[in-house]
C-alpha cells in the first residue's frame, strides 16, 4: 500500500497570501495524483488531477506541481472560500487508492 | 448537470448490516466506475472499494474484504454498498464518487451518515 503524507497538518494564513501545501508518496506514483478540497459538512471536491491539471470550473489560483513522490498544491492568493481541508490522493497502485491525512488551511 | 444523490442517514446496532444507495444522473452511468469512500468522525478519507457499472466487476480494499458488497443497477443508474457485521468503528460518513477516469473521483454524492450504536 502506498502511504501518502501531507504537511503541514495546519496552515494558518491571511486572505490574499500564497499557500503551499505538500504531499509525499512512499513510492513513486508518477503523476497519478489528485487534490481535493473539503469544506465542513460537504463532500470533497476534485481540484487537480494528473498532478497538474485543474478540474472543470476550478479557479486558476489553484495549481499543482510535482511527480514521482513529491507534490505541491499552491493557492496563489487565498480567498475567503479557500479556507478548508485539502487532501491528496494517489491512483497509481490499487487496491487501495490512498489519501493523505489532510492539510487544514485556516484563517490566521 | 450531474447529480449524485445518496440515501438517508442510518442508525444501526452492532452486528447489523447497512445498505446505502447512490443514484446518478447527468452523465452516462455505465461508462464511469464508482468508488466508495468513508470518513470517520473528525478523520480523513478512506477508500473502501470500486465497481464498474459496465459489467459489475469490483475491487475492494483488503480491510473490507468479506464484509462489503458493491453492486449496481443500470436500469436505475444506482449503485449500492452493503457493509455487514457493523461495529462502532464503522460510524462515519459514507460517500460514493463517480470517476472521470481510473481513480479520479469527480462526481461525489452528498454523503450518508451511518451511526453504529447499541
Amino acid at each position: 500500500e502506498i502511504v501518502m503524507t501531507q504537511f503541514p497538518a495546519t496552515l494558518s494564513m491571511s486572505p490574499g497570501e500564497r499557500a503551499i501545501l505538500s504531499c509525499r508518496a512512499s513510492q513513486s506514483v508518477n503523476t497519478n495524483l489528485a487534490w481535493y478540497q473539503q469544506k465542513p459538512g460537504q463532500a470533497p471536491r476534485l481540484l487537480i488531477y494528473g498532478a497538474t491539471t485543474r478540474a472543470t470550473g476550478i479557479p486558476v489560483r489553484f495549481s499543482g506541481s510535482g511527480s514521482g513522490t513529491e507534490f505541491t498544491l499552491t493557492i496563489s492568493s487565498l480567498q475567503s472560500e479557500d479556507f478548508a481541508l485539502y487532501y491528496c490522493q494517489q491512483y497509481k497502485n490499487w487496491p487501495p487508492w490512498t489519501f493523505g491525512q489532510g492539510t487544514k488551511v485556516e484563517i490566521k | 448537470q450531474v447529480q449524485v444523490v445518496q440515501s438517508g442517514g442510518e442508525v444501526k446496532k452492532p452486528g447489523a448490516s447497512v445498505k446505502i444507495s447512490c443514484t446518478a444522473s447527468g452523465y452516462t452511468f455505465i461508462n464511469h466506475g464508482i468508488s466508495w469512500v468513508r470518513q470517520a468522525p473528525g478523520q480523513g478519507l478512506e477508500w473502501m472499494g470500486w465497481i464498474t457499472p459496465y459489467n459489475g466487476r469490483t475491487t475492494y480494499a483488503q480491510k473490507f474484504q468479506g464484509r462489503v458488497t458493491m453492486t449496481t443497477d443500470t436500469s436505475t443508474n444506482t449503485a449500492y454498498m452493503e457493509l455487514r457485521s457493523l461495529t462502532s468503528d464503522d460510524t462515519g460518513i459514507y460517500y460514493c464518487a463517480g470517476e472521470a477516469a481510473a481513480g479520479i473521483l469527480v462526481y461525489w454524492g452528498q454523503g450518508t451518515h451511518v451511526t453504529v450504536s447499541s
